[in-house]
């Protein structure tokens, strides 16, 4: 079945780069998305990689997909308190629908 | 653009209200739209998916009586919980997509049942 799995905390200082991991047990993904939720609101689309790509970079995030590994991770640069959220990682396989299937999240925390 | 707005952002309401939750695709024409359902500190469950005019696909274990939806155009979306008790207290988020692009979420309904 599938199956996305996120660590559920992350705590970072104020400047330094955040790496969030996610891994996912279907290798017939076919796109595989980041989203941010603040408290409160819904879910903001950050960035998306199809299957056939390694990495892709906007301004400061940074998507790496190693598919041998299944392992997705995002990482975002001068990380800022403005980046406290909770991030989830996300695949689709159903081209038709386009069904997500989500990780359970994980709490950014941004230090002083 | 992908603008997704949903209505009402918080209801309160007595036990056996039905309440009706809309979601609307500002900027573009949704050929899909989803609704999910959140609890706190946790991930999203999808619900249901609908397509503009043909009837909503509801995933395992969620009651279509119970969680009402209707897609009449391809920028609006409904989902009318009938008559509401505590335990349908939740977060709903619903998400429209047009083809071949991403889902693009509204910013959630609070919905607390008294």
């Amino acid at each position: 079945g599938e199956d996305v799995e996120q660590s559920l905390f992350l705590s970072v200082r104020e400047g330094d780069s955040s790496v969030i991991n996610c891994t996912y047990t279907d290798s017939s993904s076919t796109y595989l998305y980041w989203y941010k939720q603040e408290p409160g609101a819904g879910l903001q689309l950050l960035t998306y990689i199809f299957s056939n790509m390694d990495m892709k970079q906007d301004q400061r995030l940074t998507v790496l997909l190693n598919k041998k590994d299944k392992h997705l991770s995002l990482r975002i640069a001068d990380t800022q308190t403005g980046d406290s959220a909770i991030y989830f990682c996300a695949e689709s396989m159903d081209q038709g629908a386009q069904k997500l299937v989500f990780g359970q999240g994980t709490r950014l925390t941004i230090n002083p | 653009g992908a603008v997704v707005s949903q209505h009402p952002s918080w209801v309160i309401c007595k036990s056996g209200t039905s309440v009706k939750i809309e979601c609307r695709s500002l900027d573009f024409q949704a050929t899909t739209m989803f609704w999910y359902r959140q609890f706190p500190k946790q991930s999203l469950m999808l619900m249901a998916t609908s397509n503009e005019g043909s009837k909503a696909t509801y995933e395992q274990g969620v009651e279509k009586d119970k969680f009402l939806i209707n897609h009449a155009s391809l920028t609006l979306s409904t989902l009318t919980v009938t008559s509401a008790h505590p335990e349908d207290s939740s977060f709903y988020i619903c998400s429209a997509r047009r083809s071949n692009q991403p889902q693009h979420f509204g910013d959630g309904t609070r919905l607390s049942i008294l």
